[in-house]
This record gives structure tokens, C-alpha cells and sequence, in this order.
């Protein structure tokens, strides 16, 4: 069965640097993959989605790259701000209904 | 603002008493979902309902019921809380018939406490 991991360690970084994030999938290339931004306490909120046939998609400060020969995804946040801090969760669709999520990386940005 | 809200936000039961967790939504979305969340981990899918169509997840435990007498609502039913019950339940929604995914659409969530 497909498994999607996610850096399992919290990531801390300084005010003003890129944080990059990686999420790397086993077996079959899913079709999409689509991260999500989650605060403590909430529901998870929808940032951005990548199509398996497109190398890089970006929206504001966000950046999400796919890597089919690695089975990665990379997420960057550029000129990160401490309210950029949340945990960040990879999705892996294969199908319309079908969205298997990753534990998320914990990101805290320090000012 | 068109929304997913999810009642109550915090809910405490006791060991083996039966609870109902709420969610609605006013996006008019077809594909309702409820997703098991513990501390550090994925959100896992319970169940969804396609309209009416309710689509139970293998592993789901009977445990776990859900209801959608609407569009509009969609109800968790813990029929007997066991300690390890305890999580955050997601109520989150998508709408089928647009090409390609479907982006989830959550809410709140509701943080349950079995005592």
C-alpha cells in the first residue's frame, strides 16, 4: 500500500530564511499531492495542490515542487515569518475521494 | 462566509457513554468526511458519505456510526468511548463532479475527552 512520510522532526528556523519541507512517497506516483497547513487545535487548512505532470506550482510566498524520480515533494515557505509556525501536511491522491495524509511537520519559524 | 462548523468544540464523556458529535457545512458540497486525528499523527479517515451514500473506511471500528439526514449535516455517533477513543475529530467536506482532486474543506474540529 502506498505510504507518504514526512520529515518526523520539528523544523526550526530564523525569521527571514526558506524553510523547506519534504514529504516522500513509496510505490506508485500519486496523481496529486496536496499540503495543507494545520494550527494547534484546528482543522487543517488547504494551501496548495500539484499535479503529478507539473514540476513546480507557487502562490505567494509558497512553493511546492514534485519529484516523480525521487517520489518527493518539496514545500518551501521563503521569507518565513514566525506566523508562518503550524504543522504542514502532505496529502497523496490517486483518485478523486482518495486523500491519505502524512504526520505533518511541526515548523516553527523564531524571530 | 461559506464554512464547515463543528459542535461542540470541546466534549468530555465518560467511559462507555454513548456521544454524538455535530458538523455542517453551508458549501453545498456533496462528499461529507469524518477523520480521526490523535496527537502527532495523520488524520485518519473514518467514513464518508457521497450524498447519501455512506462509504465505511475497512478498518473503522463498529464502534463508530455516522449519520446524514441532509446535505447539510453530518453526525458522529461513539456508541461506547473507550479510553482510546480519545483524539480530535475532523468534519470535512468536498465536492464531487469537478475535475481532478478533491480539496478537503474542514472544520474546527472537536476535541474529545474520554474520562
Amino acid at each position: 500500500s502506498q505510504k507518504i512520510e514526512q520529515n518526523s522532526e520539528a523544523l526550526n528556523i530564523q525569521e527571514g530564511k526558506t524553510a523547506t519541507l519534504t514529504c516522500n512517497y513509496t510505490n506508485y506516483s500519486p496523481a496529486y499531492l496536496q499540503w495543507y497547513r494545520q494550527d494547534p487545535g484546528r482543522g487543517p487548512v488547504f494551501l496548495l495542490l500539484i499535479r503529478e505532470n507539473e514540476k513546480e506550482k507557487r502562490k505567494e510566498r509558497l512553493k511546492v515542487t514534485f519529484d516523480t524520480t525521487l517520489k518527493q515533494s518539496l514545500f518551501h515557505i521563503t521569507a518565513s515569518q514566525p506566523a508562518d509556525s503550524a504543522t504542514y501536511l502532505c496529502a497523496h491522491s490517486g483518485s478523486a475521494r482518495q486523500l491519505t495524509f502524512g504526520s505533518g511537520t511541526q515548523l516553527t519559524v523564531l524571530p | 462566509d461559506a464554512m464547515v462548523i463543528q459542535n461542540p468544540r470541546y466534549q468530555v464523556t465518560q467511559f462507555g457513554k454513548p456521544v454524538t458529535l455535530s458538523c455542517s457545512q453551508t458549501l453545498n458540497h456533496n462528499v461529507m468526511y469524518w477523520y480521526q486525528q490523535k496527537s502527532s499523527q495523520a488524520p485518519k479517515l473514518l467514513f464518508h458519505y457521497y450524498d447519501k451514500d455512506f462509504n465505511n473506511e475497512a478498518d473503522t471500528p463498529d464502534n463508530f456510526q455516522s449519520r446524514r439526514p441532509n446535505t447539510s449535516f453530518c453526525f458522529l455517533d461513539i456508541r461506547s468511548p473507550g479510553l482510546g477513543d480519545a483524539a480530535m475529530y475532523l468534519c470535512a467536506t468536498s465536492r464531487d463532479g469537478d475535475r481532478g482532486p478533491q480539496v478537503r474543506y474542514f472544520g474546527p474540529g472537536t476535541r474529545l475527552t474520554v474520562l
